[in-house]
């Protein structure tokens, strides 16, 4: 079957604007994760959902940063008032959410905020 | 917080030469994985591997984990230019979420 799927693949957006991006999970995959990358560094863990949960925020970096699941499947990470300190790969993952613990990565979408 | 570390930051060797790259970690965990990442984009799941065994083999791979000192291995053995990426640990806590570490740049020189 299909992977994780992100869009759009990489985004140029101005200074104070705001973005959204998308993650079509898996299907059948109850758990969804957004971690950020910046050039040359490890991920940075963003929002966890898992299946009708209250989603672990714990990792947004501020409140310009939210994240919503709608009918438990696709994702939409919405980053208000861009910064350039934003510019990042914003990677999704997706997993069964039973004993198998192996993360199903999305390509990742590259947000340069200019 | 920053839970896997891995070692070296960046590491070049011949093809055919054996990679071999540590990860320590700072708490306990339920399993510790290892990705490989490819032109910077979407990560590769290689192996897991729980905290109740000590050594994991998939192919050219074979990973260690010493929970005494809270350390991982992972060896890539007659290495190819294709092996040419980044490579992370991750560490589960709890419910899945999973703590990266900054990762190794492996390149394999032809």
């Amino acid at each position: 079957g299909a992977g994780v799927s992100q869009s759009p693949s990489n985004k140029v957006t101005e200074k104070g604007k705001d973005v959204e991006l998308r993650c079509d999970p898996i299907s059948g995959h109850t758990a969804l994760y957004w971690y950020r990358q910046s050039l040359g560094q490890g991920l940075e863990f963003l929002i966890y959902f898992q299946g009708n949960s209250a989603p672990d925020k714990s990792g947004l970096p501020s409140d310009r940063f939210s994240a919503e699941r709608t009918g438990g499947s696709v994702s939409t990470l919405t980053i208000q008032r861009t910064q350039q300190e934003d510019s990042a790969v914003y990677l999704c993952a997706s997993l069964t959410g039973h004993s198998t613990d192996t993360q199903y990565f999305g390509p990742g979408t590259r947000l340069t905020v200019l | 917080s920053q839970q896997g570390e891995e070692d070296p930051q960046a590491l070049s060797i011949q093809e055919g030469e054996n990679a071999t790259m540590n990860c320590s970690y700072k708490t306990s965990i339920n399993n510790l994985q290892w990705y490989r990442q490819n032109s910077g984009r979407g990560l590769v799941h290689l192996i897991l591997i729980r905290s109740n065994e000590r050594e994991k083999h998939s192919g050219r791979l074979r990973v260690t984990l010493d929970t005494s000192k809270k350390s991982s291995s992972l060896l890539i053995t007659a290495s190819r230019a294709a092996d040419t990426a980044s490579y992370f640990c991750a560490t589960s806590e709890g419910a899945q979420k999973l703590v990266f570490g900054q990762g190794t740049r492996l390149t394999i020189n032809p």
